[in-house]
């Protein structure tokens, strides 16, 4: 089993509607939760980190349920920029440094 | 300020081969990370390095190596190149051992494919 894994999607989204999807982990022991961002053969970037309360950052909320070992990302009003594969990354122990352990990405389209 | 740069950006290899990708981290950064990311999938940890030493190694062959340099660019040698070797290579900076993603760095990436 992969240590993290996510709905490889696409997900196709009409403009201004609402799409989330899920993130699971294996490791019960994963220090911390982000999602990433990349665009097509561009380098991942952070969007943002998720907290066990859930967290928002503008039309992006995140949350993270450790019981069922799953975070998810929810995208509100899409627009077309946000078409992009969305990685969940995990963070081991503290002792496995910079190390950071990815999804496969869920691919989001969003069209007019 | 100039981020983490990767060269070449692409390059085309034949199986067998030897390949050498180099990474220069963020001015003042001591921990170069890489990873490579097969299309369709995500980034894979192969190596970490910090005050050039490997503090870190993925699931990966021992075609591939790494180093790190006095001035804390890195290399990442793949020996005997397989067709599978045809991914994005990624290079992540640091300042420091233990750093979270908002202090880690991405460069754009060298592009290999193995024909």
């Amino acid at each position: 089993r992969k240590e993290v894994e996510q709905d490889p999607g696409p997900f196709n989204v009409p403009e201004g509607a609402t799409v989330a999807f899920n993130c699971t982990y294996s490791n019960s022991a994963s220090q911390s939760f982000f999602w990433y961002r990349q665009d097509c053969r561009k380098e991942p970037k952070l969007l943002m980190s998720v907290y066990s309360s859930g967290n928002e950052d503008g039309r992006f909320t995140a949350q993270l349920n450790r019981a069922s070992q799953y975070i998810s990302l929810l995208i509100r009003d899409s627009k077309l920029s946000d078409s992009a594969t969305y990685l969940c990354v995990v963070t081991p122990i503290k002792a496995a440094g910079n190390k950071l352990t990815f999804g496969g990405g869920t691919r989001v389209l969003v069209k007019p | 300020d100039a981020g983490v740069t990767q060269s070449p950006t692409h390059l085309i290899k034949t199986r067998g081969q030897h390949v050498t990708l180099r990474c220069s981290p963020i001015s003042g950064h001591k921990s170069v990370s890489w990873y490579q990311q097969v299309l369709g999938q995500g980034p894979q940890f192969i190596f970490q390095y910090y005050e050039k030493e490997e503090r870190g190694r993925g699931n990966f062959p021992d075609r591939f190596s790494a180093r790190q340099f006095p001035n804390y660019s890195s290399e990442l040698n793949v020996n005997a190149l397989l067709l599978g070797d045809s991914a994005l290579y990624l290079c992540a900076s640091s300042l420091a051992w233990g750093a979270n993603p908002y202090e880690q760095y991405f460069g754009p990436g060298t592009r290999l494919t193995v024909t």
